[in-house]
């Protein structure tokens, strides 16, 4: 099982350019989530999904952000005319089902994907 | 006031030595509690969790919660290099959401 995978795991963009990170869950597990990590922040939710579905984009900027998670392929956030107050490490995870057995949300985390705006 | 709040660090102790963590929080309404821990570059791996208040052992690591004072602590037995990293905490209400505190950076020395 080869956990989550998340790339590229660096980007380095221009101001004004479009940033797109991909996750892909893993194997069996239908609900995604992307949290943001700024310096010396903890992570901040952004969105949840579910196949082909947004439940929930409370913790998403309302403008220049998108989240998609295609009946087939990975999730993809989506960032476009990137700004240097955007560049964060950006991680997704997955879980098989809302709330495991015991009632907590256990999640998957994958390895980040670090933007850089210059 | 930040929902959680975590002691960033960092702490660095020697090996074998016993490493305590904690946070605080604001909001009444979190039943879950979890720490992570995060390896540098890496993405964070779940340690444990507990609901509610009380106790939690696993190996060398032991989870406590204490509701009524919002705060909730880590304590990791005989230390090791191995446990050198950043240790997150994270809760939640009946929901998927986790709030984060910003996570404290262990440094085991040998």
């Amino acid at each position: 099982n080869a956990g989550v995978m998340q790339n590229p795991r660096h980007l380095v963009r221009r101001r004004g350019q479009e940033a797109r990170l991909r996750c892909s869950p893993m194997k069996g597990h239908s609900h995604v989530y992307w949290y943001r990590q700024l310096p010396e922040e903890g992570l901040k939710f952004m969105v949840y999904l579910q196949k082909e579905n947004i439940i929930d984009e409370s913790g998403m900027p309302k403008e220049r952000f998108s989240a998609e998670f295609p009946k087939e392929g990975p999730s993809i956030l989506r960032i476009q005319q990137v700004v240097r107050g955007d560049s964060a490490a950006y991680f997704c995870a997955s879980s098989p089902t809302l709330r495991a057995q015991s009632g907590a949300n256990v999640l998957t985390f994958g390895a980040g994907s670090r933007l850089t705006v210059l | 006031q930040k929902e959680v709040e975590q002691d960033p660090g960092p702490l660095s102790v020697p090996e074998g030595a016993i490493v305590s963590l904690n946070c605080t929080y604001s909001n009444s309404a979190f039943q879950y509690f979890m720490w992570y821990r995060q390896y540098s570059r890496k993405g964070p791996e779940l340690l444990m969790y507990t609901y509610s208040s009380g106790n939690k052992e696993d190996g060398r690591f032991t989870a406590q919660v204490d509701k009524s004072s919002k705060y909730i602590s880590l304590f990791i037995r005989d230390s090791q290099p191995s446990d050198s990293a950043t240790y997150l905490c994270a809760m939640n209400k009946d929901d998927y959401k986790l709030s984060f505190g910003a996570g404290t950076t262990v440094t085991v020395r040998a």
